[in-house]
């Protein structure tokens, strides 16, 4: 079945570091590719989506690039901030009607 | 704006209780899911409802029921808790129309500490 694998953390950064959280998945067919955040105390939101090979998903400064041929998702931003400090969620969603399939989730820390 | 709303926020039963966590969503979204949260396990899928008047299991949906009792609401009932389902519950809704787009709508949580 459809998995994700995402890097363990608790990453810490200091404010303006570069971010990294790497995402790879298994999946058949061409699923879908996202990222979520979760603020402390908060529900998920999306933060980021691509759809197919290739494509780049971007927001509030964050990006990923959908790469197939590393079946790839890797969440970057040039410059975090403390209010970036969250978990974040790398998922997809196969063909069809289907679910979303969440990896475990990435802490990351930002410190001033 | 409300989207979605979950109660109770925070519980806490003894081994054998009973419960019913809630959840309406306030956007005319079709889909409607229960997720539960368990550190290090990411979010697991208890049951969802692709539309009103249907519902299916998700991975984790022993011990659990779902009632959908109209377009808005979709309840996650525990008949006997055990203190395995101690965890953090989301409700979360979808537009989804043919396909699935994978963008879903989170409520706050519900944390229940069962005894």
């Amino acid at each position: 079945g459809d998995s994700v694998t995402q890097m363990e953390g608790p990453v810490t950064l200091s404010e303006e570091a570069f971010l990294t959280i790497n995402c790879t998945y298994t999946a058949t067919g061409y699923p879908s590719l996202f990222w979520y955040v979760q603020y402390p105390g908060e529900g998920l939101q999306l933060l980021l989506k691509a759809t197919k090979a290739d494509d780049k998903g971007s927001n509030k400064g964050f990006e990923a690039t959908y790469r197939k041929e590393t079946t790839s998702f890797h969440l970057e931003k040039g410059s975090v901030q403390v209010s970036d400090s969250a978990v974040y969620f790398c998922a997809l969603i196969g063909s069809g009607y289907s679910t979303l399939t969440f990896g475990k989730g990435t802490m990351l820390l930002v410190s001033p | 704006n409300a989207g979605v709303t979950q109660t109770p926020k925070f519980q806490v039963l003894k081994t054998g209780q009973s419960m019913t966590l809630q959840c309406a969503q306030d956007m005319n979204h079709n889909s409607m899911y229960w997720y539960r949260q368990d550190p290090g396990m990411g979010l697991r899928l208890i049951y969802y409802s692709a539309s009103e008047g249907t519902t299916d299991k998700g991975e984790v949906p022993n011990g659990y029921n779902v009632s959908r009792l109209n377009k808005r609401e979709f309840s996650l009932r525990l008949e006997s808790a055990a203190p395995s389902q101690t965890s953090v519950y989301f409700c979360a809704s979808s537009p989804v129309g043919r396909r699935n787009t994978g963008e879903l709508f989170f409520g706050e949580g519900s944390r229940l500490t069962v005894l």
